[in-house]
């Protein structure tokens, strides 16, 4: 099965600034079948971005999605208070689908 | 509205048999997968399997093939995640969910899910 390694563990940052989160496969994902979740605490998982670049329904703008083969981004362009939570990328190409370990975003 | 509810959190001891359930609601159940995803206490997601109510087609992880059971009763939209024998390991919240596309697992409707708890 494909793993995921998400990095870093931690991202400690400011409301207003830009986070840069990192995934990395362990062999290529096929046709960008990568997706992006958000969990606050307490919470079920909310999709944010599919097919590497796809915003879901709702989410906004801030909120983009890159990368190909066996690396990947999610970009968040200016943090709100309200983006700080644990995120997961999750592959989709290959059985099982499989989920990385998280990125957890704190307020600095 | 579309929505999947799952049933209530449940308090078992080792060795115990469970089911617990997942109605979805607002959409053609029986013309998407749903899904189980398994979260341990302070961990990450895990997918665990999928079933197709449409016709019971059954996947799972190899990591968890023969430890559960999914099924489902497409006459009451309803999906189900079982086990027959209880460890304390099981401990950890379980959500269902629904792929956003019924070709392509991800998932963008998830239940709230169901905490099981496990201890003698």
């Amino acid at each position: 099965e494909i793993v995921l390694t998400q990095f870093p563990g931690t991202l400690s940052l400011s409301p207003g600034e830009r986070a840069t989160l990192s995934c990395r496969a362990s062999q290529s994902i096929s046709t960008s079948y990568l997706a992006w979740y958000q969990q606050k605490s307490g919470q079920a998982p909310r999709l944010l971005i599919y097919g590497v670049s796809s915003r879901a329904t709702g989410i906004p703008d801030r909120f983009s999605g890159s990368g190909s083969g066996t690396d990947f981004t999610l970009t968040i362009s200016r943090l709100e208070p309200e983006d700080f939570a644990v995120y997961y990328c999750q592959q989709y190409g290959s059985s099982p689908p499989t989920f990385g370990q998280g990125t957890r975003l704190e307020i600095k | 509205e579309v929505q999947l509810v799952q049933s209530g959190a449940e308090v078992k001891k080792p060795g115990e048999s469970l089911k617990i359930s997942c109605k979805g609601s607002g959409y053609s159940f029986t013309s998407y997968w749903v899904a189980w995803v398994r979260q341990m206490p302070g961990k990450g997601l895990e997918w665990m399997g999928i079933i197709y109510p449409g016709d019971s087609d059954t996947r799972y992880s190899p990591s968890f093939q023969g430890q559960v059971t999914i099924s489902a009763d497409k006459s009451i939209s309803t999906a189900y995640l079982q086990w027959s024998s209880l460890k304390a390991s099981d401990t950890a919240m379980y959500y269902c969910a629904r792929p956003g596309d019924p070709d392509y697992w991800f998932f963008d409707l998830w239940g709230r899910g169901t905490l099981v708890t496990v201890s003698s």
